[in-house]
């Protein structure tokens, strides 16, 4: 199993629409959670932390549910420019190591 | 303020062949990453260096793959001889002594390999 998994995608809304990302990470020793984004042969960029009370930057909003090892990624109101690559990002917490990446989940927003 | 600078952008090789991959971090930063990234995944961690020492190398393939950050500035990826499952986007990034908590990586534009 890996170490951090996402929701299959890609994703193809309409503009305008809500979507929802999900994923899961099995160690529970992870101390901290992020979501980058990724555009197409570019390199990923922060995108957003997560923390346990949830939190909102514009129309996006990330939770995190420590009990289930569960992290999630709402945007509201898709744009063309969301489409891009999601990636959930985990922090084992752990001395010497570094982030641990997802697969990613692909967005494509259409008009 | 420049951001990390990889190089070279794109590199063709035959297999058993040898390739160099070199990166600048952000001036001050003092961890530097390097990831492997293969189409459709995400990035993978290869070696991270706290200035000049290599904190965690335990994904680095150390029959073929080799890296180097003598002077705690910019690294050296080096894979020798290269097989065609190396194919792929070499990634380097870089953070301050905060950014390990703080998640924000800071990633160069990456150097993408193709063996032949």
């Amino acid at each position: 199993r890996k170490e951090v998994e996402q929701d299959p995608g890609p994703f193809n809304v309409p503009e305008g629409a809500t979507v929802a990302f999900n994923c899961t990470y099995s160690n529970s020793a992870s101390q901290s959670f992020f979501w980058y984004r990724q555009d197409c042969r570019k390199e990923p960029k922060l995108l957003m932390s997560v923390y346990s009370s949830g939190n909102e930057d514009g129309r996006f909003t990330a939770q995190l549910n420590r009990a289930s090892q569960y992290i999630s990624l709402l945007i509201r109101d898709s744009k063309l420019s969301d489409s891009a690559t999601y990636l959930c990002v985990v922090n084992r917490g752990q001395a010497g190591t570094a982030l641990i990446f997802g697969k990613g989940t692909t967005l494509s927003v259409s008009s | 303020e420049a951001g990390v600078v990889q190089s070279p952008r794109y590199k063709i090789i035959e297999k058993k062949q040898p390739v160099a991959f070199w990166c600048n971090p952000i001036s001050g930063h003092n961890t530097l990453y390097w990831y492997l990234q293969n189409l459709g995944q995400g990035p993978e961690l290869l070696i991270r260096y706290e200035n000049e020492e290599a904190v965690d190398d335990s994904q680095l393939p150390k029959d073929r793959f080799s890296a180097e950050r003598l002077k705690g500035v910019d690294s050296t990826l080096k894979i020798q001889p290269a097989e065609l499952g190396d194919s792929a986007v070499y990634l380097c990034a870089s953070s301050s002594g905060t950014g390990y908590g703080t998640g924000e990586l800071f990633f160069g534009e990456g150097s993408r390999l193709t063996v032949l």
